[in-house]
């Protein structure tokens, strides 16, 4: 069974551009949530989507935002980056909303220069 | 709002000695803990959760963790440590439902000397 990918692996992008990174979960997950590492703030839940509905958003602005399709694959915007948005994004995927495990992706490290 | 700590910024210990590594959650309802192990580069493995039943719970590479309600805790242990668990370690506690995430605690770094 595959696990969770992300794409791509690795971004460097220049201050005010915009990004996408892409996440399919596991076969049948229908949950992905996505979370922001960073040496200073360490794993931050940025938003979950379980059947192409945002169920919950965490503390970021604006300037992220997702989406889900209808075969559970999610995509992350970023737009209008900025330095401190570099950062390794990792998403998860787990089989029901919440009260299961979490299977995570090997996440994608954006730079932004 | 749930809460984890982990005390342990950096640990380092000898292959073949003992680990227990600490969390302490906050959490209103019965919590959903878990613990998961990250290499430098790479996602996060689970090693093991905590969902109900028996508070001592076994995990992947020889891990466990027990449960204590009355402590808030539930810390990783593990008998004798191999050179290839060097990584770090995050404690985590689910919230459910319609506001499912997981909150994670900053993670304890594990040095193996040799």
């Amino acid at each position: 069974k595959a696990g969770v990918t992300q794409t791509p692996r690795y971004l460097i992008k220049t201050r005010g551009q915009q990004v996408t990174l892409s996440c399919s979960p596991i076969s049948g997950h229908r949950s992905v949530s996505w979370y922001q590492q960073t040496p200073g703030q360490g794993l931050q839940f940025l938003f979950e989507y379980f059947s192409e509905t945002q169920r919950n958003k965490g503390n970021f602005p604006g300037r992220f935002s997702g989406r889900q399709f209808s075969n559970s694959r999610s995509e992350m915007n970023v737009s209008t980056l900025e330095l401190g948005d570099s950062a390794l994004y990792l998403c998860a995927s787990s089989g029901t909303a919440g009260n299961t495990e979490a299977f995570f992706g090997q996440g994608t490290r954006l730079t932004v220069v | 709002a749930q809460s984890v700590t982990q005390p342990d910024i950096h640990i380092t210990v000898s292959e073949g000695a003992s680990l227990e590594l600490r969390c302490n959650y906050s959490y209103g309802a019965t919590p959903y803990l878990f613990w998961y192990v990250q290499s430098p580069g790479q996602g996060l493995q689970l090693l093991l959760k905590y969902f109900s039943g028996d508070t001592l719970v076994q995990g992947i590479k020889g891990f466990e963790a027990e449960f204590k309600r009355s402590q808030s805790s539930f810390n990783l242990r593990k008998p004798s440590v191999h050179w290839s668990d060097a990584a770090e370690y995050f404690c985590a506690v689910e919230s459910g439902g319609s506001n499912y995430k997981l909150t994670f605690g900053k993670g304890t770094l594990l040095t193996v000397n040799p």
